[in-house]
């Protein structure tokens, strides 16, 4: 157990809808990282928070966003969702903004649209 | 270019023999790589990192090798067991921003 929790652990939707994931950091941890994860493109970085604040960002499509909270929780916001957005996405964590480190990944939400 | 690559998409070795995972990156001016291991159903899990200041870094088990000439990138899993079933991921970072994944390689071990 990497002390990440990510909610929920499934998802079914269908296109057009909107969803959101959850994801509690480790305790201490500033850094949340988002990753795609899908059997074309492997594990994707989306974007980093580091204590609120926008730090990073990768391949994240307009259509999503994400956001940091005061207590460090973090939400990816899923929009206007297409079949080409079923994945698994998984949360990360650390303790720095660097990546030079050690990222403590959360066990993934696997999103299905129909 | 940003890609991270994989020689081989799956290995299969014996119980008890040693693995070799290999790596290319594009980025000469990644500084930071990191080896990941998944295990079906879960995270990834972090097995061994190492700075482009080194060539060599040894852990419990695992040995990670760094050729910045060729840009080329392994791990050494000595005694594998089947416990090292698992898709294995390496990493680089690109100032210090983001990690870069490859495509993954398969572990899978014979009895």
């Amino acid at each position: 157990d990497s002390g990440v929790t990510q909610t929920p652990k499934h998802l079914i939707t269908a296109t057009g809808q909107r969803v959101t994931l959850r994801c509690s950091p480790r305790s201490g941890d500033l850094s949340v990282y988002w990753y795609q994860q899908s059997l074309d493109q492997g594990l994707q970085f989306l974007i980093q928070y580091y204590n609120g604040e926008e730090r990073a960002k990768g391949n994240i499509l307009e259509r999503f966003s994400a956001q940091q909270f005061p207590d460090l929780h973090s939400e990816l916001n899923l929009s206007s969702l297409e079949l080409g957005d079923s994945a698994l996405y998984f949360c990360a964590s650390s303790p720095f903004a660097a990546t030079y480190n050690e990222q403590f990944f959360g066990p993934g939400t696997r999103l299905t649209v129909l | 270019g940003e890609s991270v690559g994989l020689h081989l998409p799956t290995l299969s070795v014996q119980e008890g023999d040693n693995s070799i995972i290999n790596c290319a990156y594009s980025n000469s001016a990644s500084d930071y790589f990191i080896w990941y291991k998944q295990e079906s159903g879960k995270g990834p899990q972090f097995i061994i990192d190492i700075r482009s200041n080194m060539d060599k870094r040894q852990g419990q088990r695992v040995t990670v090798l760094l050729n910045k000439t060729v840009k080329h990138l392994s791990l050494q899993i000595a005694a594998t067991q089947p416990g090292d079933s698992a898709v294995y991921f390496c990493a680089e970072t690109q100032g210090a921003q983001k990690l870069v994944f490859g495509q993954g390689t398969r572990l899978t071990i014979n009895p």
